[in-house]
């Protein structure tokens, strides 16, 4: 079984400060782990995704996120926050052996203010 | 290139009624998946096909949801005798191959609503 937790439901930061928004897994296997942004009534699209190579990894916007095995954290990190960047973010998680479907965390909504 | 689509964007339907929701994956993937967002759930596996193998119905709520996916491309998720619980947000994503690596890309969902 595999699972995510994202830790707060909303997010507040000022344009221009650090994003930092938090995930933990739990695989009974090595885990993939993604990062999804939703924007307004729009679907969801890929920021970044860990695939077993290197720990850390840069996405789209700016984002970067750290696999950190000892922690089971994946947690997804912008050093300056735009007013673009708000939006819902999702962890999610995948394993070999389970079909690709994804298990997603709750989410969180990142609100940045001027 | 065109990314998935689905159809329609929204469907308000009444209770009791059937569905059915349209996706058309991106050209040349092979594996396709609906996951179903709603407030209470959250965001959750539906259903998986990959290639001409048997599509993972393990996400499936009920025996009154049922997918099919049509020559490997276009799918349609059917949902019978709607329940206001069925009311959701219906998100469809294809990926290249199905390997657990692969990004999978969205559509932009079908927002049923049922009376």
């Amino acid at each position: 079984a595999q699972s995510v937790t994202q830790l707060g439901s909303h997010v507040s930061v000022s344009e221009g400060a650090l994003v930092l928004l938090r995930c933990n897994y739990s695989s009974s296997v090595p885990p993939y782990l993604f990062w999804y942004v939703q924007y307004p009534n729009q679907g969801l699209q890929l920021l970044l995704k860990y695939t077993s190579a290197a720990t850390l990894v840069k996405g789209i916007n700016g984002f970067e996120a750290e696999f950190k095995k000892s922690e089971t954290s994946f947690h997804l990190t912008k050093p300056s926050a735009h007013m673009s960047d708000a939006a819902e973010y999702f962890c999610a998680v995948s394993r070999a052996g389970g079909g690709n479907k994804l298990t997603f965390g709750t989410g969180t909504q990142l609100k940045v203010e001027l | 290139g065109a990314g998935v689509s689905q159809s329609p964007s929204n469907k308000v339907t009444e209770k009791g009624k059937d569905v059915e929701l349209r996706c058309d994956p991106i050209s040349g993937h092979t594996a396709l998946y609906w996951y179903r967002q709603s407030l209470g759930q959250g965001l959750e596996f539906l259903i998986y096909f990959q290639g001409n193998s048997a599509p993972d119905k393990s996400g499936l709520p009920s025996d009154r949801f049922s997918a099919e996916r049509t020559g490997g491309s276009v799918s349609t998720l059917t949902i019978q005798r709607t329940q206001q619980e069925d009311s959701a947000v219906y998100l469809c994503a294809s990926s290249l191959q199905g390997h657990p690596t692969d990004t999978q890309y969205f559509g932009p969902g079908t927002r049923l609503t049922v009376l």
